[in-house]
């Protein structure tokens, strides 16, 4: 049972390269969103997405794109990379509220991302 | 809006000792309330929860109360170990989670 995976676990990149961050899940949850994870900031949500072709922006959408094809995965792409994104990602899926076990959101292990 | 105010760490303890880490929050509609840990180089995993107003949620020897009247959520533990060493994290979901910043927990032996 894979969970939630993330891809790759470590990232550099230069200022305004572009790039995506692979997200998937086998648990076949409606709801999967991205986070990141600020040193003193606890998470905080970027974008996430209620089901496939629906996504919707979170706390700090700017810089960051995503799209959701199907109901497995869920990638994040930053179109032209910025010192301010360095940072640690975190993808997480979950079923939609009210489902059994609804709520509990299930986190990938993360993407360290620096930014030179 | 909402928002999860947590005590500032770090948080340094004894094997032995008892933990509190104290959350409060601020929400619009009926919120449900959570514990996650984030053990090092690792993601969040959920460590309780609590889903309506004087619910326990409690797991591995930690517990937290619901407590609608002070909007709180305070992590208890009545003898921490050093594999107990983490960051904790406080949140709320209404329609998103929303976060506290984490409290670094570390015990030592």
């Amino acid at each position: 049972n894979a969970g939630v995976t993330q891809t790759p676990k470590f990232q550099v990149l230069k200022t305004g390269q572009s790039m995506t961050l692979q997200c998937a899940q086998d648990m076949n949850h409606e709801y999967m969103s991205w986070y990141r994870q600020d040193p003193g900031m606890g998470l905080r949500l970027i974008h996430y997405s209620v089901g496939a072709g629906i996504t919707d922006q979170g706390e700090v959408p700017n810089g960051y794109n995503v799209s959701r094809s199907t109901t497995e995965d869920f990638p994040l792409r930053l179109l032209s990379a910025a010192p301010s994104q360095t940072s640690v990602y975190f993808c997480a899926s979950s079923y939609a509220p009210g489902a059994s076990g609804g709520y509990e959101q299930y986190f990938g292990p993360g993407t360290r991302l620096t930014v030179t | 809006g909402n928002s999860v105010t947590q005590m500032e760490g770090p948080v340094t303890l004894s094997e032995e000792a008892f933990l509190t880490i104290n959350c409060t929050y601020t929400a619009t509609g009926y919120p449900s309330l959570f514990w996650y840990v984030q053990y090092p180089g690792e993601g969040l995993q959920l460590l309780l929860k609590a889903t309506k107003a004087d619910d326990k949620g409690s797991n591995k020897g930690f517990e937290a109360t619901y407590r609608k009247e002070t909007t709180s959520f305070h992590l208890e533990k009545g003898s921490v170990q050093v594999s107990d060493s983490a960051v904790y994290f406080c949140a709320l979901i209404v329609r998103q989670l929303t976060f506290g910043s984490g409290t670094q927990l570390t015990v030592l032996p």
